[in-house]
């Protein structure tokens, strides 16, 4: 049962340009979380996703910032107009259920911004 | 709100001495609890998670954790670590925030584990 899935590991974008993250989680797994972790920090939620519903977005940035989980295909964390402070590692967890169940981290996509 | 504290930035021990990482907490209700480890460019591994029953949880990887509701504390220990032991740890503290809301976890800044030979 493969883990959950993050790419592109590294991505490099000039100041102004968009990020896209992508997460496909474990097998069977319907719920996303993404974190963000700056240089030097713990990690820090943004948002939980269910299949086609944003649950709670209560860590995101309230501009530039989009996430979205679709029927088909991987979650996407979509960051538009990169500033330099938006260079971090980014994080994707599943779980199967929502509540106590355990969290699955991928291995991250690490954004640097130029 | 919740919170979790990690008092040691950095920990240096010896390989085969014992360890012990500290973690408190804040939470309003009855936490759930977590230690992961991150090697270097690496994601999250979990090793142990408390949410009820025994307050001494077992882990991977010879770890222990013990939750002390009294102190607001959740240390993770090993007795005897090894050079493979060195990462950075992070200890988390979530529960679902209304019905249907997830588990959102919170994250202490880490401890980062240096191990001598």
């Amino acid at each position: 049962n493969a883990g959950v899935m993050q790419n592109p590991r590294h991505l490099v974008r000039r100041r102004g340009q968009e990020a896209r993250l992508r997460c496909s989680p474990m097998k069977g797994h319907s719920h996303v979380y993404w974190y963000r972790q700056l240089p030097e920090e713990g990690l820090k939620f943004m948002v939980y996703l269910q299949k086609e519903n944003i649950i709670d977005e209560s860590g995101m940035p309230k501009e530039r910032f989009s996430a979205e989980f679709p029927k088909e295909g991987p979650s996407i964390l979509r960051i538009q107009q990169v500033v330099r402070g938006d260079s971090a590692a980014y994080f994707c967890a599943s779980s199967q259920r929502e509540g106590t169940d355990t969290q699955y981290f991928g291995p991250g996509t690490r954004l640097t911004v130029l | 709100a919740q919170s979790v504290t990690q008092p040691d930035i950095h920990i240096t021990v010896s390989e085969g001495a014992s360890l012990e990482l500290r973690c408190n907490y804040s939470y309003g209700a009855t936490p759930y609890l977590f230690w992961y480890v991150q090697s270097p460019g690496q994601g999250l591994q979990l090793l142990l998670k408390y949410f009820s029953g025994d307050t001494l949880v077992q882990g991977i990887k010879g770890f222990e954790a013990e939750f002390k509701r009294s102190q607001s504390s959740f240390n993770l220990r090993k007795p005897s670590v090894h050079w493979s032991d060195a990462a950075e740890y992070f200890c988390a503290v979530g529960g679902p925030l209304i019905t249907g809301g997830g588990n959102k976890l919170t994250f202490g800044t880490g401890t980062q584990l240096k191990v001598e030979l």
